[in-house]
């Protein structure tokens, strides 16, 4: 079993509709945990970056962290095509730098 | 957010040569910069880790006699793939943390040996 799993789609929605991303994972010490957004032949770009349970809110994205279920999420709402990219999920156990362990990235497209 | 560079953005080489690969943080110091690979719709696979003045610390798998990596200062890492051959040929990915410990990724390098 993968420390942390992520449906690799190919997910595609039409324009504005509201974008619902997940991640589980296995290892109750992950404590950051963090969204990339990846186009294609591009390194990865962060997009959030929480610590521990909770919401996170950054314009159009929200980032849901639920250590109890090992589950999160990340809502894209008025999704455009310019978010049409593949959304990775990161995380470690922090307390340093540590190395990130990745999903295997969803592709999502946004249709016009 | 941070800026990591990566130089160059593509190369081309021959089989049998070196090729190094230079990873910079543009606005911030990295204690510690990641060298990742990535295949065609695959996720990172991370090579190894890079701390400033010290040897780099490598994932179970990956040669360290072959890609060697350099972390001289706190703005710049280096990888350098040796003797490369056809099956090197990928996409590579630095990263760099902050003092806050987010990480940022560079635009990649990606290299193809003919």
């Amino acid at each position: 079993q993968k420390e942390v799993e992520q449906d690799p789609g190919p997910l595609s929605v039409p324009e504005g509709a509201i974008v619902s991303l997940n991640c589980t994972y296995s290892n109750s010490a992950f404590q950051y945990f963090m969204w990339y957004r990846q186009y294609s032949r591009k390194g990865p770009e962060l997009l959030m970056y929480t610590y521990s349970s909770g919401n996170k809110e950054d314009g159009r994205f929200t980032a849901q962290v639920d250590k109890s279920s090992k589950y999160i999420s990340l809502f894209i709402r008025d999704s455009q095509p310019s978010d049409s990219a593949t959304y990775l999920c990161a995380m470690n156990r922090g307390q340093g730098a540590q190395k990130l362990v990745f999903g295997q990235g969803t592709r999502l497209t946004i249709n016009p | 957010g941070a800026v990591v560079s990566q130089h160059p953005s593509w190369v081309i080489c021959k089989s049998g040569t070196s090729v190094k690969i230079e990873c910079r943080s543009l606005d911030f110091q990295a204690t510690t910069m990641f060298w990742y690979r990535q295949f065609p719709k695959q996720s990172l696979m991370l090579m190894a880790t890079s701390n400033e003045g010290s040897k780099a610390t490598y994932e179970q798998g990956v040669e360290k006699d072959k890609f060697l990596i350099n972390h001289a200062s706190l703005t710049l890492s280096t990888l350098t793939v040796t003797s490369a051959h056809p099956e090197d040929s990928s996409f590579y990915i630095c990263s760099a943390a902050t003092h806050t410990y987010e990480q940022y990724f560079g635009p990649g390098t990606r290299l193809t040996v003919t």
